[in-house]
């Protein structure tokens, strides 16, 4: 079955721009998680939602980072005023959770590049 | 805070050869731990996990085991392939938390 995917696969935005990636999660997943990895380095939580509820955005750098499931299926997540330190690989996970076991699938992720 | 360490790489090993890639961890309570592969050009997968002290999780020959004595969740294989070179990241769920906690990675190069 189709897994999770994402896009764009890659971006690169000039310091200043807005972007928006988008996460489409395997069907039925009511968790949807976004995840920020820096080059070398393991991925770090920024948020997630259940269904259309953003139950923990604690990761999230700073106020210009943004995301949303309006209908409890797709999610896009937003960066405002790109800076370089944005340069990264935005993951986006899902999962059903089961009987307290819970595992994350994740998509392929976007590569965004800041310039 | 909670946190993964795992060791560094990249780890060069011959076909064949014995892999122990470890993992410890820093949590409060009980988390569940995985391990997650990452082959070059594709995204996460999840390889294996255990969700209490003493649990082993095993899937494609690979094998850990949950020691919360020692807090760690070392990964082995008794023989490498050359497939199973890619990015290896040993993580946690914390207990009531949803996020996971990731180690940096290591990289597995193996050789014919």
């Amino acid at each position: 079955g189709a897994g999770v995917s994402q896009s764009p696969r890659y971006k690169v935005a000039k310091r200043g721009q807005d972007v928006a990636l988008r996460c489409d999660p395997i069907s039925g997943h009511v968790s949807l998680f976004w995840y920020q990895q820096a080059l070398g380095q393991g991925p770090e939580f920024l948020t997630y939602f259940q269904n259309e509820a953003q139950l923990d955005k604690s990761g999230l750098p700073s106020d210009r980072f943004f995301a949303e499931r309006p209908e409890g299926s797709v999610s896009t997540l937003k960066i405002q005023r790109t800076q370089q330190e944005d340069s990264a690989v935005y993951l986006c996970a899902s999962s059903l959770m089961v009987g307290g076991s819970e595992t994350q699938y994740f998509g392929p992720g976007t590569r965004l590049l800041v310039l | 805070g909670n946190s993964v360490t795992q060791m560094e790489g990249p780890v060069t090993l011959s076909e064949e050869a014995f892999l122990t890639i470890n993992c410890t961890y820093t949590a409060t309570g009980y988390p569940s731990l995985f391990w997650y592969v990452q082959y070059p050009g594709e995204g996460l997968q999840l390889l294996l996990k255990a969700t209490k002290a003493d649990d082993k999780g095993s899937n494609k020959g690979f094998e850990a085991t949950y020691r919360k004595e020692t807090t760690s969740f070392h990964l082995e294989k008794g023989s490498v392939q050359v497939s199973d070179s890619a990015v290896y990241f040993c993580a946690l769920r914390a207990e009531g938390r949803r996020a996971l906690t990731f180690g940096s990675g290591t990289r597995l190069q193996v050789q014919p």
